[in-house]
């Protein structure tokens, strides 16, 4: 059974790069055809879709976010990972990665990690 | 983008009663190359992620109970409880994940008991 797995610093200095990595087990990163996303959701509000990546490496990302973003994935370590650049108060959020199936959609979620930026 | 508006807000609902949400997308999710409407439900219970329960639009997601199900194409659609049980208490969120960037969530709502 595949599982994923949020992990990375809990609080981020405001202007700095917050970095997250998703660890999957029970199965590989590699095989399969599947997205690996990132979703966000602030305390008390609704989810927002961050991007995703192929295992090919190719990426789509939030329009809104996609300045700051970069998400990349690691095979060998069968692991993929979330950059957002100059984070502020507003990137605070509970981050969830996300294994979603590419033709129907069916998807799995990491239990979140809680990430607040401040100084 | 794609704006995904669900109603109502909040819901308070009997228990072995009817739970009816509604979820409407400003512009179709129904892909014409293979007739699917790519449209998710998801429950998500506090303290804990998003748990997918209706895929396609209307294709329930193994090992959830047949009470829950999903109706609707384009750019309207419905998810329905049967007979509300207490584990239900929960709140609800409609997902487009096809096409048109980003891929995003109804504000969700927030299903309780009466």
């Amino acid at each position: 059974q595949v599982q994923l797995q949020e992990s990375g610093p809990g609080l981020v200095k405001p202007s700095q790069t917050l970095s997250l990595t998703c660890t999957v087990s029970g199965g590989s990163i590699s095989s399969g055809s599947y997205y690996w996303s990132w979703i966000r959701q602030p305390a008390g509000k609704g989810l927002e879709w961050i991007g995703r990546i192929y295992t090919s490496g190719s990426t789509n990302y939030n329009p809104s976010l996609k300045s700051r973003v970069t998400i990349s994935i690691d095979t060998s370590k069968n692991q993929f990972s979330l950059k957002l650049s100059s984070v502020t108060a507003a990137d605070t959020a509970v981050y969830y990665c996300v294994r979603r199936e590419v033709y129907s959609g069916r998807n799995i979620w990491g239990q979140g990690t809680m990430v607040t930026v401040s100084s | 983008d794609i704006v995904m508006t669900q109603s109502p807000d909040s819901l308070a609902v009997s228990l072995g009663e009817r739970a009816t949400i509604n979820c409407k997308s400003s512009q179709s999710v129904l892909y014409s190359s293979n007739n699917k409407n790519y449209l998710a439900w998801y429950q998500q219970k506090p303290g804990q992620p998003p748990k997918l329960l209706i895929y396609w639009a209307s294709t329930r997601e193994s090992g959830v109970p047949d009470r829950f199900s999903g109706s609707g194409s384009g750019t309207d659609f419905t998810l329905t409880i049967s007979s509300l049980q207490a584990e239900d208490v929960a709140i609800y969120y409609c997902q487009h994940y096809y096409g048109t960037l980003p891929f995003s969530f109804g504000q969700g709502t927030k299903l309780e008991i009466k």
